[in-house]
C-alpha cells in the first residue's frame, strides 16, 4: 500500500510569493491534515480535512488556505510568504475522522528568501 | 487546554545504553497518548500508543505506560541502538478532533 505523498519535496520561493503543496493520502483514508514543522516551534497544526470540509483549524494567519478533493487530495495554499513561512509542513492521512493515528509523509520543505 | 510537555535534547547516549525520554500531558478528558519517531529526512511515525489509563504501549523494544496519577507517558527502552537515533515526539488526541504534539527530543546514539 502506498504512503502518503507530498509534492514538490523541496521549494525556494522569495517573499510575496505564493505556494501550492499537494498531498496524496493512503488510499482509502478520507482525513487529512497539515502541520508546519520548525526548529523554533516544533510542529503546529494548520488544519484538517475530512470528505473534503475542513473540520478542524489552528491559529494561523489567513494567507494560509487549504482544501481538500472528492478523491481525499489535498493542498495547501500560502500567499504573499513571509521569510518565517520557511519550514518543513508535513501532511498526515488517517482512515476516518476519530481514529487519531496519524500516517505523516516526508514533507515539502519550503525555503522563503 | 490540553498540551504536552517533553523533556528538551538533545540526549546523547552510548550503544545499548538505558533510554528514559519523561512526557507529561495536561489534559481536562480522557486522552490517547502516543509517540511518534521522525528519522533524519523522513516524515513523522507511529511508535506506539495507549488509549487508556495503565495501558502499556510497546514496539521495538521501545515501552511506555500510560499513568494517569501523574499525567505521564515515559518512553523507555533497555537497550538502545545506533539505527534508534531520531526525533521522538510524544503527543496526545483528545479522541474528539484535535493531536497536541511535544517539542520533540532528538537522541543520538554513539556506537
Amino acid at each position: 500500500k502506498a504512503g502518503v505523498t507530498q509534492t514538490p519535496r523541496y521549494l525556494i520561493k522569495t517573499r510575496g510569493q505564493q505556494v501550492t503543496l499537494s498531498c496524496s493520502p493512503i488510499s482509502g483514508h478520507r482525513s487529512v491534515s497539515w502541520y508546519q514543522q520548525t526548529p523554533g516551534q516544533g510542529l503546529q497544526f494548520l488544519f484538517e480535512y475530512f470528505s473534503e470540509t475542513q473540520r478542524n483549524k489552528g491559529n494561523f494567519p489567513g494567507r494560509f488556505s487549504g482544501r481538500q478533493f472528492s478523491n481525499s487530495r489535498s493542498e495547501m495554499n500560502v500567499s504573499t510568504l513571509e521569510l518565517g513561512d520557511s519550514a518543513l509542513y508535513l501532511c498526515a492521512s488517517s482512515p476516518d475522522y476519530y481514529t487519531g493515528e496519524l500516517f505523516f509523509g516526508e514533507g515539502s520543505r519550503l525555503t522563503v528568501l | 487546554g490540553d498540551s504536552v510537555t517533553q523533556m528538551e535534547g538533545p540526549v546523547t547516549l552510548s550503544e545499548e545504553a538505558f533510554l528514559t525520554i519523561n512526557c507529561t500531558y495536561t489534559a481536562t478528558g480522557y486522552p490517547s497518548l502516543f509517540w511518534y519517531v521522525q528519522y533524519p529526512g523522513e516524515g513523522l511515525q507511529l511508535l506506539l500508543k495507549a488509549t487508556k489509563a495503565d495501558d502499556k504501549g510497546s514496539n521495538k523494544g521501545f515501552e511506555a505506560t500510560y499513568r494517569k496519577e501523574t499525567t505521564s507517558f515515559h518512553l523507555e527502552k533497555g537497550s538502545v541502538q545506533v539505527s534508534d537515533s531520531a526525533v521522538y515526539f510524544c503527543a496526545l488526541w483528545d479522541n474528539f478532533n484535535k493531536f497536541y504534539f511535544g517539542s520533540g527530543t532528538k537522541l543520538n546514539v554513539k556506537p
